[in-house]
């Protein structure tokens, strides 16, 4: 597509409720990388994926984020039994270089995550 | 790590207004990117730049790498720059990002 999309735009969930996110990037685009925004804050770097290969999770806070990206292009995050403290702004970004891994990141409009 | 410092943290501006961002880092970088964050929320992507000089419109950014501070100039401010700026720097794909630079820019 023409740029960075993600979804859902707003979840709302009960605690302990598991949830999905979905980023789909920039077509042709070849890394992908998944951050976490506090309100008010710079993004916090969760995980990165080259194709399809998982090549960093060291950001994911703990073993109830998991992250995939199975055939290269569209990425899930997934938070299994949410806890309040997981309420935030989940941000996919794309960039188009593999290799050197320094290439424009470009961002999605993000996933508001709300954990009643 | 990387530590990546901004300033200032706040600035407000009439529009029209000329100003200067700053962004220092601890170590060298080889990835270095300026960020605009509007006010919906919508994380852009203004300048990657290690290092040298880029100008986009309004928006220039200047790298100087051997002393390791980068500079985000935007002239003519208009009501539509407000927001926060945030630099993010570091080795490859693992960028450090700043605190942010908060910019309003009143009519």
């Amino acid at each position: 597509g023409a740029g960075v999309s993600q979804s859902p735009r707003y979840k709302v969930t009960k605690r302990g409720q598991d949830v999905a996110l979905r980023c789909d990037p920039i077509s042709g685009h070849v890394s992908l990388y998944w951050y976490r925004q506090a309100l008010g804050q710079g993004p916090e770097f969760l995980t990165y994926f080259n194709y399809e290969a998982q090549q960093d999770k060291s950001g994911l806070p703990n073993d109830r984020f998991s992250a995939e990206r199975p055939e290269g292009s569209i990425s899930t995050l997934t938070i299994q039994r949410t806890e309040q403290r997981d309420s935030a702004m989940y941000r996919c970004a794309s960039t188009g270089l593999a290799a050197a891994n320094t290439g424009e990141l470009f961002f999605g409009e993000g996933s508001r995550l709300t954990v009643l | 790590g990387i530590q990546v410092e901004q300033s200032p943290p706040d600035l407000i501006l009439q529009e029209g207004a000329n100003s200067t961002l700053r962004c220092n880092f601890s170590d060298s970088v080889n990835n270095l990117q300026w960020f605009h964050q509007n006010p919906w929320g919508q994380l852009i992507n203004l300048f990657y730049i290690p290092s040298g000089t880029k100008q986009n419109g309004r928006l220039s950014a200047t790298t100087v790498a051997t002393e390791r501070y980068s500079l985000l100039y935007i002239s003519s401010s208009q009501t539509t720059d407000s927001g926060v700026y945030f630099c993010a720097g570091g080795e490859n794909y693992q960028l450090i990002w700043g605190a942010g630079t908060k910019l309003i820019i009143k009519p």
